[in-house]
């Protein structure tokens, strides 16, 4: 069975760094691409970036240099670190993975990591 | 970045009605096109892609449609369960951008 599942803190301080991790289940990251999606309270979807099966990355330039993405094949771990913090970051964030040979169409999602940026 | 505009907003029907929900991208984006189906508190739920192919298990009244810049998602005869926000999503370049979504709630 297919699952993603992400973890990470509820609260971080303004101008720091969030790290979120999601672990997967049922697929090797080698084979499939995973990406992270994030969505503000009561607002719509926003793609971050994605990390490819072969090992690459590929980031939403609307995140700049403030984001990477990273993973750990063997703990089937693939991580999002996103560094200056802003209260308009506060979202919750998703990891998804890719459909069987369509890049971009996310079949499996996890259910999601809540985070706040506070002051 | 190509620009996904998505209408109505937010829509209200009775069960057993027909729905459809409109998407128009600001270039052409060559059926590259998926539809997502997100309930409240839940993560979003493919139900479409390649703009008209029905996700595995998705129920055959849920349709996608169009070409080009202009794309549809149908919804045939309404049920209760089909309450839920909707977004497309163009995966033809990046970065893959999302249409804003369509609440539909019941009349």
């Amino acid at each position: 069975q297919v699952q993603l599942k992400e973890t990470g803190p509820d609260l971080v301080q303004l101008t720091q760094t969030l790290s979120i991790t999601c672990t997967v289940s049922g697929f090797s990251l080698t084979t499939y691409n995973v990406h992270w999606v994030r969505q503000p309270p009561g607002k719509g979807l926003e793609w971050m970036g994605a990390m490819w099966n072969g090992g690459g990355t590929d980031y939403n330039s609307a995140f700049k240099s403030r984001l990477s993405i990273s993973r750990d094949t063997s703990k089937s771990q693939v991580f999002l670190k996103m560094n200056s913090l802003q209260t308009e970051d506060t979202a919750k964030y998703f990891c998804a993975r890719d459909y069987d040979g369509y890049w971009g169409v996310m079949d499996a999602w996890g259910q999601g990591a809540s985070v706040t940026v506070s002051s | 970045d190509i620009q996904m505009t998505q209408s109505p907003a937010s829509l209200s029907a009775s069960l057993g009605e027909t729905v459809t929900i409109e998407c128009r991208a600001s270039e052409d984006i060559y059926n590259g096109l998926a539809w997502y189906q997100q309930k409240p508190g839940k993560s979003p739920q493919l139900l479409i892609y390649n703009a008209n192919s029905l996700h595995t298990g998705v129920p055959s009244r849920f349709s996608g449609s169009g070409s080009g810049t202009q794309y549809s998602l149908k919804i045939n005869s309404l049920q209760s369960e089909d309450v839920a926000s909707y977004f497309c999503q163009q995966y033809y370049d990046y970065p893959y951008t999302f249409g804003a979504g369509t609440k539909l709630e019941l009349k």
